[in-house]
């Protein structure tokens, strides 16, 4: 497999555009996740999906954040319109839970994509 | 939620020595702890983890150990190489919550 994809790598915009970041999760991986990164707040967790539908969406900072997961394979962030605090390196991630022996589900390794670095002028 | 504080943010050491990276977290019902190596321009990679039924778990010349009672664990590297040197982030996942909170981050540099 070619990992968790993300695409675009780097994106350079104006602020009041629309921004949309694209991700493609690890084939058979049953959980998908947006974080952001900046050096001020670290690794925030923006949202997260089991099976395409949103479980947590809590950490999104705002209305002008959205995602969507259409299907298994793909998954969109958009931010409109996009401000200049919104500047970081957004990161896709995906994991597969695995159910132990005694058949209770546990938290399984999450494989990062190589992130979307925005910059909104 | 779940609250993850990490310790040292910068840590220096010599080529050969041992570095000890430090977490607390603040959600009793958490249950697995990872950590994550990130190089420079590059994605977070999981390096070890542990879950809380477990003390200490070791690969080669990483450990972890793990102290439920006083909600804290720890990374060691023992003899450091220049090639260890990157940002090493804990995390902690909630029971029945699949996702991560992480640390802030240790930024470690290994001298030659």
């Amino acid at each position: 497999d070619a990992g968790v994809i993300q695409s675009p790598r780097h994106e350079v915009t104006e602020m009041g555009q629309e921004v949309t970041l694209r991700c493609k999760p690890i084939s058979g991986h049953d959980y998908l996740f947006w974080y952001r990164q900046t050096m001020m707040r670290g690794l925030e967790l923006l949202i997260y999906f089991n099976n395409n539908v949103p479980i947590d969406d809590s950490g999104m900072p705002e209305d002008r954040f959205s995602a969507k997961m259409p299907n298994a394979s793909f998954s969109t962030l958009k931010i409109q319109p996009s401000e200049p605090r919104d500047s970081a390196v957004y990161f896709c991630a995906s994991s597969l839970n695995k159910r132990g022996l005694a058949g209770v589900l546990s938290t399984g390794e999450l494989f990062f994509g190589e992130g979307s670095r925005l910059t909104v002028l | 939620g779940e609250n993850v504080e990490q310790h040292p943010s910068t840590l220096s050491v010599q080529e050969g020595d041992s570095a000890v990276i430090k977490c607390t977290y603040s959600d009793s019902a958490s249950n697995y702890f990872p950590w994550y190596k990130q190089e420079l321009g590059k994605r977070p990679q999981l390096i070890i983890d542990i879950r809380s039924n477990v003390g200490e778990k070791k690969d080669q010349r990483i450990a972890v150990t793990l102290n439920k009672t006083a909600k804290h664990f720890s990374l060691h590297i023992t003899e450091t190489q220049p090639e260890d040197s990157a940002v090493y982030f804990c995390a902690a996942s909630q029971r029945g919550r699949r996702a991560l909170t992480f640390g802030s981050g240790t930024r470690l540099q290994v001298q030659p």
